[in-house]
């Protein structure tokens, strides 16, 4: 039979503007969160990361929001470049001496010239 | 020197073929992995070592094999693989100390089963 396609969440945003991708996660334990950026071809890439002490934590032209309340985890990019177009991963660790990272869904961004 | 290789990047391998993949990091991570990942969908954990030793077995078919002869190599041997099985496989390695740091990924083994 047909197989059926397998579509990623895309986000698409003009060159410039703000992007905002969102995570919601699974365990409440989890105590360490990073989003990834994957292009393709290549393996992920860390962008930022956030502790679960923090609310929020900024980067370069980056920021990760945190909400445990509602285990929820957003990245913000700001001027959003065509270079940032990529697949972007959150992960959740919970730590224990090694880091198991387990990976969101992931969300394509696309970025528009 | 921050970077996981990886090789072979591509490899092609019939259903009867054995091969390797092979892992390598020279930052003094003792926490080493492998991931899996289909197309359009997130890195799956396969394997951890910590300290050479492995760690962690996530129901892993035994068709693949991993080994870790010293705390900068990390090798998945395959055999008798299906097509199913094609995918980028992705090796990482983290410090291995209490406290919270990334994982640095590979660029991978993009792997077709024929």
């Amino acid at each position: 039979g047909e197989s059926v396609g397998l579509h990623l969440p895309t986000l698409s945003v003009q060159e410039g503007d703000n992007s905002i991708i969102n995570c919601a996660y699974s365990n409440s334990a989890s105590d360490y969160f990073i989003w990834y950026k994957q292009e393709s071809g290549k393996g992920p890439q860390f962008i930022i990361d956030i502790r679960s002490n923090m609310d929020k934590r900024q980067g370069q032209r980056v920021t990760v929001l945190l909400n445990k309340t509602v285990k929820h985890l957003s990245l913000q990019i700001a001027a959003t470049q065509p270079g940032d177009s990529a697949v972007y991963f959150c992960a959740e660790i919970l730590s224990g001496g090694y880091q198991k990272v387990t990976f969101g869904t992931g969300t394509k961004l696309q970025v528009i010239p | 020197d921050t970077e996981v290789t990886q090789t072979p990047k591509h490899l092609v391998m019939g259903m009867t073929n054995k091969k390797s993949l092979k892992c390598e990091q020279h930052m003094g991570h003792r926490a080493m992995y492998w991931y899996k990942q289909k197309a359009k969908k997130p890195p799956e954990l396969m394997f951890v070592y910590s300290y050479e030793k492995l760690s962690i077995n996530e129901s892993v078919p035994s068709r693949f094999s991993p080994e870790c002869p010293n705390s900068s190599l990390l090798n998945l041997h395959l055999h008798a693989l299906q097509p199913e099985d094609s995918a980028l496989y992705l090796c990482a390695s983290s410090p291995h100390r209490w406290g919270l740091t990334e994982a640095f990924f590979g660029q991978g083994t993009r792997l077709t089963v024929v």
